[in-house]
């Protein structure tokens, strides 16, 4: 079975950094470009970020309102993709999730809160 | 960036009407969309991708059209668990962007 499982979150203070998991198992992880996908509380989805698959040497892009700040990347074996979230602001408050870039994007986590707030 | 604007916002029917919810992309997508369903607290859950291909498992009521900056989503004979809130979203491009949703209550 296909499982992604996000852990990390929390509250972090504005400014701070936070580092999210997610552990992945059920396919081939390095065959896949996975994405992360945020959601501030009450608010649409907004796409954070991508690592793209091994052939693409797990090249990265970020959405722009957090490009510079927040960086992807992979643990292939331990199966764990990272977001690094550096300098926060109140902004970034949302659940994150973790998401499959298959078929569109076909697989998600059950999301980690993360929480900016002084 | 590519906008993305959904209409309606918000739609009330019953249980067997049929919606189509529009999806309209500033800059041609080709057919790199995908949409979602996102019941109150839960994850988003993927129906549809390149535009018209279902999504494995989900139910062959759930249709999707279109290319370039105009596609649309129907709901053929809505059942008590498609009262969701909808999503688009393009990845023609970085940075990919969602529309804003659209909620469909019963009414």
């Amino acid at each position: 079975e296909v499982q992604l499982v996000e852990s990390g979150g929390g509250l972090v203070q504005p400014g701070g950094s936070l580092r999210l998991s997610c552990a992945v198992s059920g396919f081939t992880f390095s065959d896949h470009y996975m994405d992360w996908v945020r959601q501030a509380p009450g608010k649409g989805l907004e796409w954070v970020g991508r690592s793209r698959n091994k052939p693409h040497s797990y090249s990265t892009e970020y959405g722009t309102s957090v490009r510079g700040r927040f960086t992807i990347s992979r643990d292939v074996s331990k199966n764990f993709l990272y977001l690094q979230m550096n300098s926060l602001k109140t902004e970034d408050t949302a659940v994150y999730y973790c998401v499959r870039g298959k078929n569109g994007f076909d697989v998600w986590g059950q999301g980690t809160m993360v929480t900016v707030s002084s | 960036d590519i906008q993305m604007t959904q209409s309606p916002s918000s739609v009330s029917l019953s249980v067997g009407d049929t919606v189509t919810i529009t999806c309209r992309a500033s800059q041609d997508v080709r057919e790199s969309l995908t949409w979602f369903q996102q019941e109150p607290g839960k994850v988003p859950r993927s129906l549809i991708y390149d535009a018209s291909s279902l999504q494995s498992g989900v139910p062959s009521r759930f249709s999707g059209s279109g290319s370039g900056t105009y596609f649309t989503l129907t709901i053929s004979g809505l059942q008590p668990e498609d009262f969701a809130t909808y999503y688009c979203q393009h990845y023609d491009s970085h940075p990919f962007t969602f529309g804003g949703g659209t909620k469909v209550e019963i009414k």
